[in-house]
């Protein structure tokens, strides 16, 4: 049982369409973080969240802590938005990261 | 500010033999995770050192390990590979020990043959 789960799997959306991708997680967390990684396989982190709403450009990243869910929102989407985009979330007491199998996003001109 | 680099980039060893792998952080940063990528299994955590003390292991073998150093450089040692070894090994940097931002360096891509 992985404790981050994702969805969807594989996403297609065209040029300037609304994206959302879901992150459930199943044990209490510390902290949830949002990548983004490109082919080639460098990873960037997007967001770190412990509650609330973040908006970073395009990028929104909300999290609900009761329900154990986070979004990450991608507004007027771009052909260079195309990549995987993994949730990771801190666990307690020792921090450690557990991931989840990614969303791959390909946004068509 | 330069970012994480790792060393080497590519790497292709035979079953059998055993490899270091090399991190330098962001400087500053005194944390480093290291992190293994295969298609079949995602990401997964290694362990994490913060000031020369490892803070976190995952859950790997004993044949896994690492150090960091005084400078906060660090090195992850495989030993006796196996073909399963052969993965992306990802290091991040950040300043504070099991939280905070992390700054991801470019991979090294082993290949066991």
């Amino acid at each position: 049982k992985n404790e981050v789960e994702q969805s969807p799997q594989n996403l297609t959306a065209q040029e300037g369409e609304f994206i959302t991708i879901n992150c459930s997680y199943s044990v209490g967390i510390s902290a949830l973080h949002w990548l983004q990684q490109h082919p080639g396989g460098g990873i960037v982190s997007l967001f770190m969240l412990s509650s609330g709403k973040k908006k970073h450009g395009r990028l929104i990243a909300t999290i609900n802590i009761q329900e154990k869910h986070s979004s990450l929102h991608i507004t007027a989407s771009h052909p260079r938005d195309s990549a995987v985009y993994i949730c990771a979330v801190r666990v307690p007491p020792g921090n450690q990261f557990y991931f989840g199998t990614g969303t791959s996003l390909t946004v068509i001109p | 500010k330069a970012g994480v680099t790792q060393t080497p980039r590519y790497l292709i060893k035979t079953r059998g033999q055993q490899v270091t792998l090399s991190c330098s952080p962001i400087s500053g940063h005194r944390s480093v995770s290291w992190y293994q990528q295969t298609p079949g299994q995602g990401l997964q955590f290694l362990f994490e050192y913060f000031s020369e003390t490892q803070r976190n292991k995952g859950n790997f073998p004993g044949r896994f390990s690492g150090r960091q150093f005084s400078n906060s450089r660090s090195e992850m040692n495989v030993s006796t590979l196996e073909l399963g070894d052969s993965a992306l090994y990802l290091c991040a940097s950040s300043f504070y020990s099991t939280r905070g931002e992390q700054y991801f360096g470019p991979g090294t891509r082993l290949t066991v043959t």
